[in-house]
């Protein structure tokens, strides 16, 4: 199958900071790119669909202004998690899709964020 | 957007066949019909997709039926392994701006 990637796989960064996270399709041209986060033992949770080149559509709850989504390129989309603080510790994972993938939606691995 | 509805848990023993269904009864002409495994700490790994009938690969088969509002998920002789969490998501992705949400996923443990 397509290969998605995410990095890094985990960071830990101080409360009140900004971390980024990218997220890559490596090999098919993802012109949409969705961001989930999940908490332990629970179902992954839709932040927001980026399609290339257009902002992004934030699900209900989602601050756009602290979860900035960035998907300017086929391949490349980012999550920059700003002014982090510890209740938003989680993991993170975005999944890719496009015409070069039919149908199938593939995710990445997963990104552990801690913010102390 | 089409809701799926899956068992929360089940469990099984090596060797045995697991079926896994997923009712999703406001799917529509479009949705493809995708099952996922899921590890802690993975992002979800891609099983199998189907759009009708039946489909099979080397790790499992997919069975949907006519109306196509569910689906089952069979994994034939599982092992310690295959102890995850499965998610089917209905979506389909020619329209590009689809927002995908999970249903809550069915964790299977295997018991020796």
């Amino acid at each position: 199958g397509a290969v998605v990637s995410q990095h890094p796989s985990w960071v830990i960064c101080k409360s009140g900071t900004s971390v980024k996270i990218e997220c890559r399709s490596l090999d098919f041209q993802a012109t949409t790119m969705f961001w989930y986060r999940q908490f332990p033992k629970q179902s992954l949770m839709l932040m927001a669909t980026s399609n290339e080149g257009s902002k992004a559509t934030y699900e209900q709850g989602v601050e756009k202004d602290k979860f900035l989504i960035n998907h300017a390129s086929l391949t490349l989309s980012t999550l920059t998690v700003t002014s982090a603080h510890p209740e938003d510790s989680s993991f993170y994972i975005c999944s890719a899709g496009g015409l070069d993938s039919g149908n199938t939606i593939y995710f990445g691995e997963g990104s552990w964020l801690t913010v102390v | 957007l089409a809701k799926t509805t899956q068992p929360i848990s089940m469990d099984s023993y090596e060797g045995q066949e697991v079926n896994i269904t997923c009712s999703h009864n406001n799917i529509a002409t479009n949705d493809y019909i995708t099952w996922y495994q899921q590890f802690p700490s993975q992002g979800p790994r891609f099983i199998i997709q189907g759009y009708k009938t039946k489909v099979t690969n080397e790790v499992a088969s997919l069975f949907i039926p006519a109306d196509r509002k569910s689906s089952t998920l069979s994994l034939p002789r599982v092992s310690l392994s295959d102890t995850a969490v499965y998610y089917c998501l209905v979506a389909q992705m020619d329209t590009g701006r689809r927002a995908l949400t999970f249903g809550s996923g069915t964790r299977l443990q295997v018991q020796p």
